[in-house]
């Protein structure tokens, strides 16, 4: 069962572009929703979070869209560099006290030259 | 430390031994938690540590799989007669404390390459 479904699995932008990573949620108690970016040999690091009650959060190039009626939550980068190519994951963390996250199953972004 | 430190980096080991996977995780933090990533698939959350007790274990995938955390520090995963399926990326990762809501960062270490042949 798939609670946090990511898409696509694989993107690829020239510089400069725009790619939009989407996610997709089932339970609606969860409560907090982080993005992490992980470049290769590395563990995931924590890039940008939103909580359910906000629509959009930015920071710097990165901004991530959150409908909740719908369930469904997206990461947008502006003006995308060489430097950016890396893994994203989008998670979503149960409520409670365990802080534990449900994470998406990835997506792999080339940025070209 | 600085940051989440995992050993070894790579295990290449034979079908059917043992294999320990060690976790340090960053001084102060109480919580810690085992995901594992194989090959093209998103991190799949393994086991939640408070302290020294586990009040998660949801994820282990079979009685194969176990772990233990001392002195509210350092985790060691344990996974018994390995399997060919087993081969993963295992990933520890700590935070602050679990929270009940809000920000909770967790911050991984580069984890533990493991390869059963």
């Amino acid at each position: 069962q798939q609670q946090v479904k990511q898409s696509p699995q694989s993107l690829i932008v020239q510089k400069g572009g725009i790619p939009i990573i989407n996610c997709a949620y089932e339970n609606t108690a969860f409560d907090y929703f982080p993005w992490y970016q992980q470049f290769p040999g590395k563990g995931p690091a924590l890039l940008i979070a939103i909580r359910p009650d906000v629509s959009e959060k930015k920071e710097g190039r990165f901004t991530i869209s959150f409908n909740k009626s719908a369930k469904q939550f997206s990461l947008h980068i502006m003006d995308s560099q060489p430097g950016d190519s890396a893994t994203y994951f989008c998670a979503a963390k149960w409520p409670g006290n365990t802080g534990k996250l449900i994470f998406g199953q990835g997506t792999t972004l080339q940025v070209k030259p | 430390g600085a940051g989440v430190s995992q050993s070894p980096s790579n295990k290449v080991t034979e079908k059917g031994k043992d294999v320990e996977l060690r976790c340090d995780p960053i001084s102060g933090h109480t919580a810690l938690y085992w995901y594992r990533q194989s090959l093209g698939q998103g991190l799949e959350f393994l086991i939640y540590f408070q302290g020294n007790s586990a009040p998660d274990k949801s994820g282990l995938p079979s009685d194969r799989f176990s772990a233990e955390r001392t002195g509210g520090s350092v985790s060691t995963l344990t996974i018994q007669r390995t399997q060919q399926e087993d081969s993963a990326v295992y990933l520890c990762a700590s935070s602050r404390r679990g929270v009940s809501s809000g920000a909770n960062v967790l911050t991984f270490g580069a984890g533990s390459r493991l390869t059963v042949l």
